[in-house]
């Protein structure tokens, strides 16, 4: 049973498109996020989502932007794509009660890479 | 905001060597929590170990254990009889706790350590 679930696994495009990877966690955790890890393996937040409200938005272009159908599902849909966009993107997922926080499982990753 | 700093870009040790990966960690946070990710090649996030930082008595998970100092800062990892399957990169990450919207907030990430495990 996979926890974390993102597809797809690698996505190759051209500069300019539209695309979006998905994610699903049957966790039934209440927060979910988007993490960049960019060329130097450096992993930084991008969004959180807490039961379908944005939470945080770090200094994101706003041609990202995450949509949440529902409490199991972060989708991220970037629009005009650059070159700079080329990562791996990571979707996470964890439970927040009134005094404690449980870690965050994270999915294996989309590779973008944008040509 | 957090900072978290990992000062070993890469390490290189023998199979069944012990090895020690050094954090260190920015906060005005009087509680929050501490965690080691390990990234293997195949690019998963394994959580290794975790540290609440209220607790005093440092975390052990079998092989891996932590040296936690709270008054310094710091929150170095100890691999013991290091095996070929833990070569991976490290990430050190600190999340605040919930009541100060850590949750919300997520992780912190240092920039990570490469472990390499020699046979």
């Amino acid at each position: 049973d996979t926890a974390v679930s993102q597809t797809p696994k690698y996505l190759v495009t051209q500069m300019g498109n539209d695309k979006s990877i998905k994610c699903e966690q049957n966790l039934g955790h209440d927060t979910m996020y988007w993490y960049k890890q960019d060329s130097k393996k450096f992993l930084k937040i991008m969004f959180s989502y807490n039961n379908k409200e944005l939470i945080i938005n770090e200094t994101v272009p706003n041609r990202f932007s995450p949509k949440s159908p529902d409490k199991a599902h972060l989708n991220l849909h970037i629009n005009s794509l650059e070159l700079g966009d080329s990562a791996v993107y990571f979707c996470a997922s964890s439970q927040e009660g009134s005094s404690y926080n449980s870690p965050l499982h994270f999915g294996n990753g989309t590779r973008l890479t944008v040509t | 905001a957090q900072t978290v700093t990992q000062s070993q870009p890469e390490m290189s040790v023998q199979e069944a060597e012990t090895v020690t990966l050094s954090c260190t960690y920015d906060t005005s946070e009087s509680n929050y929590y501490l965690f080691w990710y390990k990234q293997p090649p195949s690019r998963q996030m394994i959580l290794v170990i975790r540290q609440e930082a209220y607790k005093q008595q440092n975390a052990t998970e079998n092989r891996f254990s932590v040296n936690f100092q709270k008054a310094a800062k710091s929150f170095s990892l100890k691999i013991s009889d290091s095996q070929l399957g833990d070569t991976a990169m490290y990430f050190c990450a600190f999340m605040k706790h919930a009541y100060s919207g850590g949750g919300a907030d997520g992780l912190t990430f240092g920039k990570g350590t490469h472990l390499i495990i020699q046979p």
